[in-house]
């Protein structure tokens, strides 16, 4: 099982994100994937690999951790980054989905 | 460039069937394992299945086994989902994605989905 938290987070334009995901049991190899979901849109891979970014994905956006806890960092936000984020372990079979942390502009 | 479009997604029954589809594009298809991912109205992700390379192996989430079915075609770069049976719990926006190819494990690309609606 993947909890993420917080469920909402309101950070103001320039301000740092800092979301959790933390797992119920060690991530093997650190399969761990965040993904981006703009209101109307498909999810979009920003990370895997706990910390290796997604071409194209802008540098604000960091991923660290290991083990069963791991962060999605965005280092300066804008207002473009209204969205809800999941992480995804797969490092076992069931590939599972953390339940989503949404980020507002304050 | 990869593009995934959905199609299939409607207003049905319950206890009615629809099948959905995927065409890929911009890559080499038949390398790569795909699923289907689904989302319920302000709802998460979950995936509901998966199937590998060659369509030998399929895996499903429990609450679609039996009514669900997964399957490609590598000559029409396309993945299918036949569902039957549906309920009310089927209803939501149906995505499917590319998995990565190694690891394996992570859906680097998403189609833009298609809408499932259950109502009598």
């Amino acid at each position: 099982v993947l909890t993420q938290s917080p469920g909402t987070l309101s950070v103001s334009p320039g301000d740092r994100a800092t979301l959790s995901c933390r797992a119920s049991q060690s991530v093997n190899s650190n399969y761990l994937a965040w993904y981006q979901q703009k209101p109307g849109q498909a999810p979009r891979l920003l990370i895997y690999g706990a910390s290796t970014k997604m071409t194209g994905i802008p540098d604000r956006f960091s991923g660290s951790g290991s083990g069963t806890d791991f962060t999605l960092t965005i280092s300066r936000l804008e207002p473009e980054d209204l969205a809800v984020y999941y992480c995804q372990e797969y490092g076992s079979a069931q590939w599972t989905f953390g339940q989503g942390t949404k980020v507002e502009i304050k | 460039e990869v593009q995934l479009v959905e199609s299939g997604g409607g207003l049905v029954q319950p206890g009615g069937s629809l099948r959905l589809s995927c065409t890929a594009s911009g890559f080499t298809f038949y390398n790569s394992w795909m699923i289907w991912v689904r989302q319920a109205p302000g709802q998460g992700l979950q995936w509901v299945a998966k199937i590998n390379q060659d369509g030998t192996e399929t895996y499903y989430r429990r609450s679609v086994e039996g009514r669900f079915t997964i399957s490609r075609d590598n000559a029409k770069n396309s993945v299918h989902l036949q569902m039957n049976n549906l309920g009310a719990e089927d209803t939501a926006v149906y995505f499917c994605a590319r998995v990565s190819l190694y690891p394996r494990g992570y859906l680097d690309y998403w189609g833009q989905g298609t809408p499932v609606t259950l109502s009598s």
